[in-house]
């Protein structure tokens, strides 16, 4: 499936590097979020956004910086990681309707696959 | 949000039809519960929504009795394929955030 994408897929960068992962969705949705899934571990809700608006930030470090410029695109800027923030990130993109009437099924992208030496 | 209890494993053979109960014991009334499946290295992929009774779909069937208090995901005569993470969620429609728990990881043997 193509309807949520992900660049890159793969990224390994040391402990004093900025990087920033993309997400794309051709969905037409209206709100995005980061998730964020360590070995062995259910994966944990990063940041939501609503018609571009952060509505939700899980106590995430501020090491993880998001941006969502338009309604497709999010962005996960990454500054002075530690090696523990290894993990395949996420994007996922759903249709929320204004009154809450979707119970918001979530497409997820193929992730991206970080290292952090 | 309701908490949901899963089992962690389950092995099954091809053709076999594999049930993988969830249990949400607290469940809200205006809860919905959704299943998603995961491969690995890949994003968890809706596979069917329901709220009470039956639902059937061209991948699964998910099963719920009158209290709500369990939900059942049936996979009918899985394959290889079926290999993978099951996901069971309750929540109330309009919540934008999903919670994921560990989830059932189903191996399916030749």
């Amino acid at each position: 499936e193509t309807g949520v994408t992900q660049t890159p897929r793969h990224l390994v960068m040391g402990m004093t590097n900025k990087k920033s992962l993309k997400c794309e969705q051709h969905l037409g949705h209206n709100a995005m979020y980061w998730y964020k899934q360590s070995a062995k571990k259910p994966l944990e809700l990063m940041f939501v956004y609503s018609l571009e608006e952060r509505v939700e930030n899980n106590s995430v470090p501020s090491r993880f910086s998001p941006e969502c410029p338009n309604s497709s695109h999010l962005f996960l800027h990454l500054h002075t990681l530690q090696p523990e923030d290894s993990a395949l990130y996420l994007c996922a993109s759903s249709q929320v309707g204004s009154s809450g009437s979707s119970y918001n099924e979530q497409f997820f992208g193929p992730g991206t696959r970080l290292t952090v030496l | 949000l309701a908490k949901t209890t899963q089992p962690i494993s389950m092995d099954s053979y091809e053709g076999q039809e594999v049930n993988i109960t969830c249990s949400h014991n607290n469940i809200a009334t205006n809860d919905y519960i959704t299943w998603y499946q995961q491969f690995p290295s890949q994003g968890p992929r809706f596979i069917i929504q329901g709220y009470k009774t039956k639902v059937t779909n061209e991948v699964a069937s998910l099963f719920i009795p009158a209290d709500r208090k369990s939900s059942t995901l049936s996979l009918p005569r899985v394959s290889l394929s079926d290999t993978a993470v099951y996901y069971c969620l309750v929540g109330a429609r309009g919540r934008r955030a999903l919670t994921f728990g560990s989830g059932t990881r189903l191996q399916v043997q030749p």
